[in-house]
């Protein structure tokens, strides 16, 4: 265990769902990542989290909205997805401003849009 | 930005044997370099790292090595388990940023 938690583990949503991700880690680290990893691709990142505001959103559509209502806790909230955006979702934190910045992962929430 | 390819995609070799895996990046200014291990239903999980300032690091088995000049760094593993099953990715950061370039896998296969 890395000490980052995901859950649901596994997620089939339709396109016309509202579903959320939960990301939560027990490092005391102050950064929070949300990554989409699709076969065959480079990990994607999506957002970034320092101390609970974003520094990143890498162009992602709307139709992803992140939150971080603490340094602990990273939700991403899901509507209208399309097949595409089925993939692995992974979170990370980091304790940022801290030399090498090593990140860790969580198990990644597997999601299937049909 | 940061660009960083990967190789090979897929590596098989046998048991006891070494494994290498090559990465390329393009920003001068990245000076951290990950290297971490995914297996099937997990994320990935940090294996070594290396800083811009060293040109080699090993821990056991494993071992990383950075040329700067030439802006590449590579994974070395040796006596090879079947536990090493997996997919290792690359990673380059830049300098005072918290985003991590990824390269995009190669799939390990060590066949008993």
């Amino acid at each position: 265990e890395t000490g980052v938690t995901q859950t649901p583990r596994h997620l089939v949503m339709g396109m016309t769902n509202k579903k959320s991700l939960k990301c939560e880690q027990h490092l005391g680290h102050n950064a929070m990542y949300w990554y989409k990893q699709s076969a065959k691709k480079p990990l994607e990142l999506m957002f970034v989290y320092n101390f609970k505001e974003q520094t990143e959103n890498n162009s992602v559509p709307s139709r992803f909205s992140p939150e971080c209502p603490n340094s602990s806790h990273l939700f991403l909230h899901l509507h209208t997805l399309q097949p595409e955006d089925s993939a692995l979702y992974l979170c990370a934190s980091s304790q940022a401003n801290r030399g090498k910045n090593e990140q860790f992962f969580g198990p990644g929430t597997r999601l299937t849009v049909l | 930005g940061e660009n960083v390819e990967q190789h090979p995609s897929t590596l098989s070799v046998q048991e006891g044997d070494s494994a290498v895996i090559k990465c390329t990046y393009s920003d001068s200014a990245s000076n951290y370099f990950p290297w971490y291990k995914q297996e099937l239903g997990k994320g990935p999980q940090l294996i070594i790292d290396i800083r811009s300032n060293v040109g080699e690091k090993k821990d056991q088995r494993i071992a990383v090595t950075l040329n700067k000049t030439a802006k590449h760094f590579s994974l070395h593993i040796t006596e090879t388990q079947p536990e090493d099953s997996a997919v290792y990715f690359c990673a380059a950061r830049l300098y005072n940023f918290n985003k991590f370039y990824f390269g995009s896998g190669t799939k390990l296969n060590v066949k008993p």
